[in-house]
């Protein structure tokens, strides 16, 4: 089966610190997307990375970095130096191959950063 | 250029009462999908149409939901009548390639009393 786990459900951090959210995920499909996405108060959901299961680079965009190790089945997600903007709700997701469009969330971190 | 757009953003309705719930994903995307997230559980795929073609149906509840796209444009999610499981937010998303990057919209809260 097909599954996503998200085991923080709420973080608390101060502006400026770092903070990694985690995500594992479990699929027997060789083939395979992940994502993040990024659910701030307003509601909508914001794509933030999509990741093949064949591309283990790790990658980095400003503050942002994910971490995607096939070894663990994990796919971290890194916010480097955090701000109030931040706070949302980080959603992760995998998508099969096979198996349609359809995508497998996790239940959510919900972040909150402080001044 | 417009995102997906939803509609209403918020709906309070009685048990065994009817709603509706509007999609217009943005102008191109043959995909559409609609997603649902119970308080505090996962957001859970419903169903997924290219153009006005059911894709995929496979996530939806029971025979109390009914989507349709008539035209391939703006979709519809009609729940009939309204059980209290029912509640919770109800996202539209549409892509342009059926393997592509998803557009959410803002969703749609449904309470049901």
């Amino acid at each position: 089966a097909q599954k996503v786990t998200q085991a923080q459900t709420e973080i608390s951090v101060v502006e400026k610190e770092d903070v990694t959210l985690d995500c594992v995920y479990e699929t027997r499909d060789t083939t395979y997307y992940l994502f993040w996405y990024k659910q701030p108060p307003s509601g909508e959901l914001v794509f933030l990375i999509r990741r093949n299961s064949f591309d283990e680079q790790n990658e980095i965009s400003g503050r942002y970095s994910w971490n995607f190790q096939k070894s663990t089945s994990s796919f971290n997600f890194t916010i480097t130096a955090s701000q109030v903007v931040d706070s949302a709700v980080y959603f992760c997701a995998l998508r099969l191959n096979q198996a349609g469009t359809a995508l497998i969330f996790g239940k959510g971190t919900t972040l909150s950063v402080s001044s | 250029e417009a995102g997906v757009t939803q509609f209403p953003s918020h709906s309070v309705i009685e048990k065994g009462q009817t709603v509706t719930l509007r999609c217009d994903p943005i102008s191109g995307h043959d995909n559409l999908y609609w997603y649902r997230r119970v308080m505090g559980k996962e957001i859970k795929f419903l169903l997924h149409f290219v153009k006005e073609s059911k894709q995929d149906e496979s996530g939806m509840p029971n025979n109390r939901f009914l989507a349709e796209r008539t035209g391939g444009t703006y979709s519809t999610l009609k729940v009939q009548p309204a059980e209290l499981e029912d509640s919770g937010v109800y996202f539209c998303a549409s892509s342009v390639e059926r393997a592509g990057e998803l557009f959410f919209g803002e969703g749609s809260r449904l309470t049901v009393l």
